[in-house]
């Protein structure tokens, strides 16, 4: 069974820094393509970034571009979100998807969220 | 960045009733789209990739139509479980954009 559980989220105030995980079983990981999806309170989904299955390859929306940096350890089945710089619209649940082999893949399985809130 | 327009962004509807939501994009995409359900306080569902690819496990009265910069998705036949909210997104270029998203709620 496909699972992807997030953790690491919480309080941060603004301007602070905090590291999303993102754990995952029950499928060869180090194959596919991973994401990070956001959604503000009461607001739609947001892209946030993706990366290659074997992490050489990462992109970004334009509203983290250059403050969150995505990584992936194959060897603990691992991705993480370092998030640095973050302001109030930061503040969202952070899901993980998980995406195909293919660059342009759908998203077929989602971690179940992790809030973080930027507030001082 | 691609940006995708859904419409409408709300409905209101009863069981039983065919609905169709729609999805514009800013440029072609060609079929690099996905539907999405989502229920309060839930992740997101994929319904529907590569435009009209139902996927596994999801009911036969979900389809999705469409290709380049218009696209539907359309419930057949409206059941209870069936209202949520629906987004769109497309997987053509990168940031891979959601549209604004659909309710579906009951009349």
């Amino acid at each position: 069974e496909v699972q992807l559980v997030e953790s690491g989220g919480g309080l941060v105030q603004p301007g602070g820094s905090l590291r999303l995980s993102c754990a995952a079983s029950g499928f060869s990981f180090s194959t596919y393509f991973m994401h990070w999806v956001r959604q503000a309170p009461g607001k739609g989904l947001e892209y946030v970034s993706g990366i290659s299955s074997n992490g050489a390859s990462t992109n970004y929306a334009n509203s983290v571009k250059g403050r969150f940096t995505l990584s992936r350890d194959n060897s603990k089945n691992r991705i993480y979100l370092q998030m640095g710089s973050l302001r109030p619209e930061d503040m969202a649940v952070y899901y993980c998807a998980r995406g195909g082999e293919d660059l342009f893949d759908y998203f077929d399985y989602w971690g179940q969220g992790i809030l973080v809130t930027v507030s001082s | 960045d691609i940006q995708l327009t859904q419409s409408p962004s709300f409905l209101s509807a009863s069981v039983g009733d065919r609905v169709t939501i729609t999805c514009r994009a800013s440029q072609g995409i060609g079929s690099y789209l996905a539907w999405y359900q989502q229920k309060p306080g839930k992740a997101p569902k994929l319904l529907i990739y590569a435009a009209s690819t139902l996927q596994s496990g999801v009911p036969s009265r979900f389809s999705g139509s469409g290709s380049g910069t218009e696209f539907t998705l359309t419930v057949s036949s409206l059941q209870p479980e069936d209202f949520a909210t629906y987004y769109c997104q497309q997987l053509r270029i990168f940031p891979f954009t959601f549209g604004g998203g659909t309710k579906v709620e009951i009349k």
